[in-house]
């Protein structure tokens, strides 16, 4: 089984409607991190938390937001979804000691109509 | 504001080769790591460089870190078409905590 999974793996929206990425891992990791991905831009930092009560904004975090229900559950959501959130998005563990990265999800592609 | 600059972005070369793929970043940090991407697939940890000077070697691909020149490089030997994939690295803030910042990847293809 995968240590860390993402559901849905595709998902076709509109413009508006709200959306919830969910992730969950088996790693036993307290940090989890959300990244978009576009083309020609690499990776890009949303949300981050250390663990079920910190939770700290990355680079792009507008129009988005998450929660943390559990030490392996991560949840990010977008209240009202935009044609340019379109994007492949990642979650993503890590061991604080960070010695071995962070290990990413399968992804979830997104497309806002 | 950190900003992480990948060249080349794209790298077309012959099985048997030797190339460098180089990491420049604009502010001081002391770990860098390298990772694997496949097409349609997820992000493969490579190397996690976490002091000035590291060296680390998998394989045909070898990662090393200089952090006053604020460079590093993936080295890859003997290119085989199994490497072909995109390669991204990404530097931490600051701090340990592991807050990346990613470069635009260069997409590695290597030709039978």
């Amino acid at each position: 089984d995968a240590d860390v999974t993402q559901t849905p793996r595709n998902r076709i929206t509109k413009t508006g409607k709200r959306i919830m990425l969910e992730c969950s891992q088996t790693k036993g990791h307290d940090r989890m991190y959300w990244y978009r991905q576009d083309p020609g831009l690499g990776l890009r930092l949303i949300y981050y938390s250390f663990d079920v009560k910190d939770i700290n904004k990355g680079e792009i975090s507008d129009g988005y937001s998450v929660s943390r229900q559990a030490q392996a559950k991560f949840s990010l959501s977008l209240e009202s979804a935009i044609p340019n959130q379109t994007a492949l998005y990642f979650c993503a563990t890590s061991d604080p000691r960070g010695l071995g990265g962070q290990f990413f999800g399968p992804g979830t592609r997104l497309t806002v109509l | 504001e950190l900003k992480v600059e990948q060249n080349p972005l794209f790298l077309s070369m012959q099985e048997g080769k030797n190339y460098t793929i180089y990491c420049n970043y604009s502010t001081t940090s002391d770990r860098l790591y390298w990772y694997r991407q496949d097409p349609g697939k997820s992000l493969e940890s490579l190397f996690v460089l976490l002091s000035n000077g590291a060296v680390k070697q998998e394989g045909r691909l070898m990662a090393s870190l200089d952090t006053k020149a604020r460079l590093s490089t993936l080295h890859i030997t003997a290119a085989v078409h199994d490497l072909s994939a995109t390669y991204f690295c990404a530097v931490d803030r600051g701090g340990g905590n592991e807050k990346l910042t990613f470069g635009t990847g260069t997409r590695l293809t290597i030709i039978p």
